[in-house]
């Protein structure tokens, strides 16, 4: 199956600074999404990002479906960014999604 | 419009007994997902359902989990015999049916196996 890896696994920032996330795929893919998972446990919708650049207020993303990797970008970051980070990957339409381990992010104060 | 929704929030339960999820899905999403997570990793698929039938169950651990969706809408995985494993929480996807095919989770249920 797909495998999906996301880096840095962990991330510490100061409110304000700027981070990139990566998300690498071994696979083409159809379908990629990116998650917000909240010290809730919901998974939020980021983006819907099979390929292309997309930009949702402070949060943009880039996927390169032909070199198989997706960045999720956040600027100026606040402490409600904080939370786990997901990129999950699927290879047609209505399949599974194969999720990466996740980044934890904790913006400071 | 609603999201998708899951009952109950939490579930405890013993070891050996049989257990019921419930996912209503989004209003007009004929394909419906369920999958696992367990504490700090990502979610991993279990079941997924195309109206009526399951399209795709390979995600399924065992013979004990199996799911229904009798209508093509409302969801229910159930877990016989459950064991101290299971315990995680389970969550239910769903989304249009083609493109595009992007995925909106439920707030999960956290099943607790003693």
């Amino acid at each position: 199956g797909i495998q999906v890896e996301q880096s840095p696994p962990d991330l510490i920032l100061q409110e304000g600074a700027n981070s990139t996330l990566r998300c690498n795929f071994s696979d083409s893919v159809n379908n990629l999404q990116w998650f917000h998972q909240n010290p809730w446990g919901q998974l939020i919708n980021l983006f819907y990002i099979p390929s292309g650049t997309k930009q949702n207020g402070r949060l943009s993303a880039t996927t390169v479906a032909t070199e198989r990797y997706s960045l999720l970008y956040i600027s100026s970051s606040q402490t409600t960014d904080s939370g786990v980070y997901f990129c999950a990957v699927g290879p047609g339409a209505n399949s599974k999604l194969t999720f990466g381990k996740g980044i934890t992010l904790s913006v400071r104060p | 419009g609603a999201g998708v929704s899951q009952t109950p929030s939490n579930k405890v339960t013993e070891k050996g007994k049989y257990v019921e999820l419930r996912c209503d899905p989004i209003s007009g999403h004929t394909a419906l997902y369920w999958y696992r997570q367990s504490l700090g990793q990502g979610p991993e698929f279990l079941i997924y359902f195309q109206g009526t039938g399951a399209a795709d169950d390979s995600g399924l651990p065992n013979d004990r989990f199996f799911a229904v969706r009798p209508e093509g809408s409302v969801s229910t995985l159930k877990i016989q015999r459950t064991e101290r494993g299971d315990s995680a929480v389970y969550l239910c996807a769903s989304s249009l049916r083609g493109w595009p095919n992007e995925q909106f989770f439920g707030p999960g249920t956290r099943l607790t196996v003693l």
